[in-house]
């Protein structure tokens, strides 16, 4: 099956400074990948539309000053947490569908990548 | 907007026991229905889906009828297992867009 891997897989960085998460589809095309966060013992919340060769897409109350997404090629985007701090603190976690209908097509998702702001 | 609503967990089952987890949906338009299930220290997979209302999706013994009239998406599954503990995570796709529920997590003892 297809298959989506993340790095890092946890993070612990000092506030203040940015943090870099790859989002790669190891066996398929891309051209939108999805950026999550899930608080604890809550559910995922989209927050944004990654999309090869334009501009992401935010969803509302997500900064997109603060989350810069770069999808670079057919197989990865990056979410940058730029000055991070402590509240920024979550699990964030991608997804992908296969080239084609997005809409129809399930989402392969990554395993997720714990970040920790001191 | 667009919304799932599942119940909360816990829910603690023995082995061989009838397995429910309810799921409603708020939804413009006829959006795609999925379960997904996260095993512990993994990322979510899909355990089924449907397409469209009346539409029956089922994996691993689990199933889920696509209910528009009710907008309720239940999963079940008639024995569960040991192996079956995990978190179950109702979604939608609308639009492209994925929502999902809180997630329920299920305890199946021996």
């Amino acid at each position: 099956g297809a298959v989506v891997s993340q790095h890092p897989s946890w993070v612990i960085c000092k506030s203040g400074t940015s943090v870099k998460i790859e989002c790669r589809s190891l066996d398929f095309q891309a051209t939108t990948m999805f950026w999550y966060r899930q608080f604890p013992k809550q559910s995922l919340m989209l927050m944004a539309t990654s999309n090869e060769g334009s501009k992401a897409t935010y969803e509302q109350g997500v900064e997109k000053d603060k989350f810069l997404i770069n999808h670079a090629s057919l197989t990865l985007s990056t979410l940058t947490v730029t000055s991070a701090h402590p509240e920024d603190s979550s699990f964030y976690i991608c997804s992908a569908p296969i080239m084609g209908d997005p809409s129809r097509n399930e989402q392969f998702f990554g395993p997720g990548t714990r970040l920790t702001v001191l | 907007g667009d919304s799932v609503t599942q119940m909360e967990g816990p829910v603690t089952l023995s082995e061989e026991a009838f397995l429910t987890i309810n799921c409603t949906y708020t939804a413009t338009g006829y959006p795609s229905l999925f379960w997904y299930v996260q095993y512990p220290g993994e990322g979510l997979q899909l355990l089924l889906k449907a397409t469209k209302a009346d539409d029956k999706g089922s994996n691993k013994g689990f199933e889920a009828t696509y209910r528009k009239e009710t907008t309720s998406f239940h999963l079940e599954k008639g024995s569960v297992q040991v192996s079956d503990s995990a978190v179950y995570f109702c979604a939608l796709n609308n639009f492209n867009k994925f929502y999902f529920g809180s997630g329920t997590k299920l305890n199946v003892k021996p």
